[in-house]
Parts: C-alpha cells; structure tokens; sequence
C-alpha cells in the first residue's frame, strides 16, 4: 500500500462547477500538508499550504484537513478552463524532513 | 519571483552514456532537490542538498550521483544511463530564511527535463 494514494483521474467538468480533489494517507506522522498545480510541460507549483487538521481558503481554493481520517481535499470553487492541470498532495513527516507526493489527479473544466 | 532553470527541455541519449543534467536557481536558496516524475508512480526524491559541497540520498539514489560546487547550481549525473532512467527529471529549490517553514516545503520547480535513453 502506497503511504499516499490519489486518484490519478481524468476529471472533467464543465466551467463554474465546484472541484472536489482528494488524498487518502497511511502515515499518520505526517503533519504538514500541500497541493501542488502542474500545468502540461511545466514544474509543479504550490498552490496551498496547511498545517494540521481545519481549512485553509485562498480565494476560489479552499484546502482541508482531516487527520482523524487521514484524508485531505481541495476545493475549487466556480471553476475556470484556466484550473485544468494535474493537481499533486503532498505531505511531510517534520521529523524526516521528506515530502511524499501523492500521484496527482488530472483536471480538465470543459468550457 | 523565484526562478529555477533547467539547462535542457528535452534530451535524448544512448544506453551507457554518461548524461550530466544541470539545474540553476537565483534567489539564494540553500536547499536544492533532484526529482524524477514518473506516471503512476509520481515524484520521487533522487538526491538533496542542504549547503554547498553537501549532499543527501534520498528515496531512489542508485544510478545517480550529484555536484553542488556552487550554491545556485545543482547537477545531476547519470553516470551510465540505462533505459529505465528515461523519466521526466524535476530540480526544485526552497529557503531555509526563518518563517519559510522546513526545507522540504514551499518547493520551486523547474520546468523539468524529459529525458530519453534508447
């Protein structure tokens, strides 16, 4: 079992749906958590960052945490054509110092 | 902003040669990382370094080797490629300035090189 599963997609939806993205983990000393945005041919970004169980709201994105149930999701809100890319979790054991991505899911908003 | 450039987009290259694949940062990051990107299995971290002249294995080092000689340069060396190094090769660079959170988050990533060994 992968410490971090994700599903890998496609999603598509139409434009100014809401997005729901998730990851599921194994790891329960993992303590900070993050969402990565890669566009084709590009690096990835980050894009949200949160510490701990609770929300985080950056403009249309909200991310969430639920360490009881080692889940985390990532919301985006009245979705654009310009939000399709692969969306990457990621998660860090502080005391290893070392990031484990999740696989990424693959977005497209269909105008 | 935050600049991390990779030397070469794409690169094709012979089973047994040796590929050098060069990554340079310009805002004075003190940790550097090597990442390969592969379908299914995600990013996976080859080699870190936390200062100059240091370095770090991490989680798939065999078949790799690196060089920081410079603090905004880090090389990855594939000393003899074989076609299961064909991936997409990430280089990322993060702060350690207090208040940037620990050197693995807030990562800054290259646009990546596709890498082929026939």
């Amino acid at each position: 079992q992968k410490e971090v599963e994700q599903d890998p997609g496609p999603l598509s939806v139409p434009e100014g749906a809401i997005v729901s993205l998730n990851c599921t983990y194994s790891n329960s000393a993992f303590q900070y958590f993050m969402w990565y945005r890669q566009y084709s041919r590009k690096g990835p970004e980050l894009l949200m960052y949160t510490y701990s169980s609770g929300n985080k709201e950056d403009g249309r994105f909200t991310a969430q945490v639920d360490k009881s149930s080692k889940y985390i999701s990532l919301f985006i809100r009245d979705s654009q054509p310009s939000d399709s890319a692969t969306y990457l979790c990621a998660m860090e054991d502080f005391g290893n110092e070392k990031l484990t991505f999740g696989t990424g899911t693959r977005l497209t908003i269909i105008p | 902003d935050v600049k991390v450039t990779q030397s070469s987009r794409y690169l094709v290259k012979r089973t047994g040669e040796k590929v050098f694949l060069e990554c340079v940062q310009d805002m004075d990051h003190e940790n550097m990382f090597w990442y390969r990107q592969d379908p299914g299995l995600g990013l996976r971290l080859i080699y870190f370094s936390y200062d100059v002249k240091m370095k770090e294995k991490g989680d798939i080092p065999e078949g790799y080797s690196v060089s920081r000689e410079k603090k905004e340069r880090f090389s990855l060396i594939l000393e003899s490629a074989s076609t299961n190094q064909t991936s997409m090769y990430l280089c990322a660079s993060s702060s350690s300035e207090p208040g940037q959170g620990a050197p693995n988050e807030k990562l800054f990533f290259g646009s990546g090189t596709q890498l082929s060994v026939l």
